[in-house]
């Protein structure tokens, strides 16, 4: 069975970072072909796609955010870690990791993270 | 630019079918995508990989009520046999070579 979940905090203030981990389940990041992605969802909007990780570390950052992004993996404890520096309140969203390296087939439950001061 | 087109909302009567567009960007047309279902309150759910020529892969646990279908740039995703919790916000999603795309979402109400 394939699960994740995401946790981080869930009031972070402008300005500040953000850090998220993914603790996954049911499948291995060293497994040839797999990728974890990042995926935020601002109240009431749609789905926008933040980074991913490959099994052989490769990453890919959305390109309006890729300054501000950082994603990295530690195999051994299943899980992948999102940064995201100086935070505003347009960043106020539900956060998601799933599992795919082109189409993401497991989903994370998504953590609430909202900016303000 | 790889964007992804779907209608903001649809709508069908309980027992009835379906068909949600999801449209590729000129020059795109070749690309496979993804469906996904999110209701109300919920995480995202895959649906299935959906490719070009119209075959698709389902998740896990999908009913047969769900199918998928290709003409063009044009994907679609048809629901027959409506329930009331197929009331829900369905994305299409792709991906070209370093990026991740996601549709704007449709609004499916079941009437």
């Amino acid at each position: 069975q394939i699960t994740l979940k995401e946790s981080g905090p869930a009031l972070v203030k402008p300005t500040q970072t953000l850090t998220l981990t993914c603790t996954f389940s049911g499948f291995s990041l060293s497994t040839s072909g797999v990728g974890v992605g990042w995926i935020r969802q601002p109240p009431g909007k749609a789905l926008e796609w933040l980074a991913l990780i490959y099994w052989d570390n490769d990453k890919r950052y959305s390109p309006p955010l890729k300054s501000r992004l950082t994603i990295t993996k530690d195999t051994s404890k299943n899980q992948v870690v999102l940064t995201m520096t100086n935070m505003d309140p347009v960043d106020t969203a539900t956060y998601y990791c799933a599992r795919g390296s082109n189409s993401f087939d497991y989903w994370g439950q998504g953590t609430l993270v909202t900016v303000s001061s | 630019q790889l964007v992804l087109t779907q209608s903001p909302s649809a709508s069908a009567s309980l027992g009835a079918s379906v068909k949600l567009t999801c449209t590729l960007s000129s020059g795109h047309s070749g690309y496979s995508i993804a469906w996904h279902q999110q209701r109300p309150e919920k995480g995202p759910r895959f649906l299935m990989k959906l490719n070009s020529d119209g075959s698709h892969i389902k998740g896990d646990g999908i009913p047969d009520r769900f199918s998928g279908s290709s003409s063009g740039a044009e994907r679609y995703l048809t629901i027959s046999s409506l329930q009331s919790d197929d009331e829900a916000d369905y994305y299409c999603q792709t991906w070209g070579t370093g990026i991740r795309v996601f549709g704007g979402g449709t609004k499916l109400t079941v009437l």
